[in-house]
């Protein structure tokens, strides 16, 4: 199964509300990478946070790491409809050369 | 810059062809990857290079060969292509994964359709 798990698979709210997606993973990392994608686009690099710190932010987003539950959360506040974007995980696991992705968040940003 | 370009856009091929999917980064990266996008299956990773003429496999690697003679340059063959093998190809690089400078940047994918 996928290292990276993330919940809800889609969200749909509306223009200015906030909306957080939960990323699980199972095995110790170094850090782990919030990554968007726009339709039909390449991944764009959000935020990264390494596995000790425990809240990072960046403009309208946050993130925060609990390596005890080995689970993040991006937080993305007064959303906007360019917001819509399918929204990835990656972990960079211990030990490994690697990142592993998870199956992402389609959120959808209404106007 | 140009970043990290992917050629071509789209393919289509029948089974059995074989080809080779061109990536290219201009920003002096070490790290080099190959990953596939299928629906509902998030990015799984082919194979990744650590540094010109380190190679090692992904998750998926089966089906699939690479090599990097140079920094820049990382193509992905398909030997005998599978209908299996349909997907969306991304090609990314970093500087390193071993620093701090391990922002992945993504090509804008390699749309390849078996039949």
């Amino acid at each position: 199964s996928q290292q990276g798990e993330e919940d809800p698979q889609a969200l749909s709210i509306q223009e200015g509300e906030n909306a957080t997606m939960n990323c699980s993973y199972k095995t110790s990392i170094n850090n782990l990478q919030w990554y968007r994608q726009n339709s039909g686009r390449g991944l764009v690099h959000l935020i990264l946070i390494r596995s000790n710190e425990r809240e990072k932010h960046s403009g309208r987003l946050r993130v925060t790491l609990d390596t005890s539950k080995k689970s993040s959360s991006l937080l993305i506040t007064a959303s906007r409809a360019a917001d819509t974007a399918s929204y990835f995980c990656a972990t960079h696991l211990q030990g490994a050369q690697k990142l592993v992705f998870g199956q992402g968040t389609r959120l959808t940003i209404n106007p | 810059n140009a970043g990290v370009t992917q050629t071509p856009k789209f393919q289509v091929l029948k089974t059995g062809q074989s080809m080779t999917l061109q990536c290219a980064q201009d920003m002096n990266h070490e790290y080099m990857s190959w990953y596939r996008q299928d629906p509902g299956m998030g990015l799984r990773l082919i194979h990744y290079s650590v540094g010109a003429g380190i190679t090692d496999q992904g998750e998926v690697p089966n089906g699939y060969n690479v090599s990097r003679s140079t920094t820049e340059d990382f193509p992905l063959r398909l030997l005998s292509a599978a209908p299996s093998q349909t997907s969306v190809y991304f090609c990314a690089s970093s500087y390193s994964l071993q620093t701090q400078e391990e922002t992945q940047y993504f090509g804008p994918g390699t749309r390849l359709l078996v039949l």
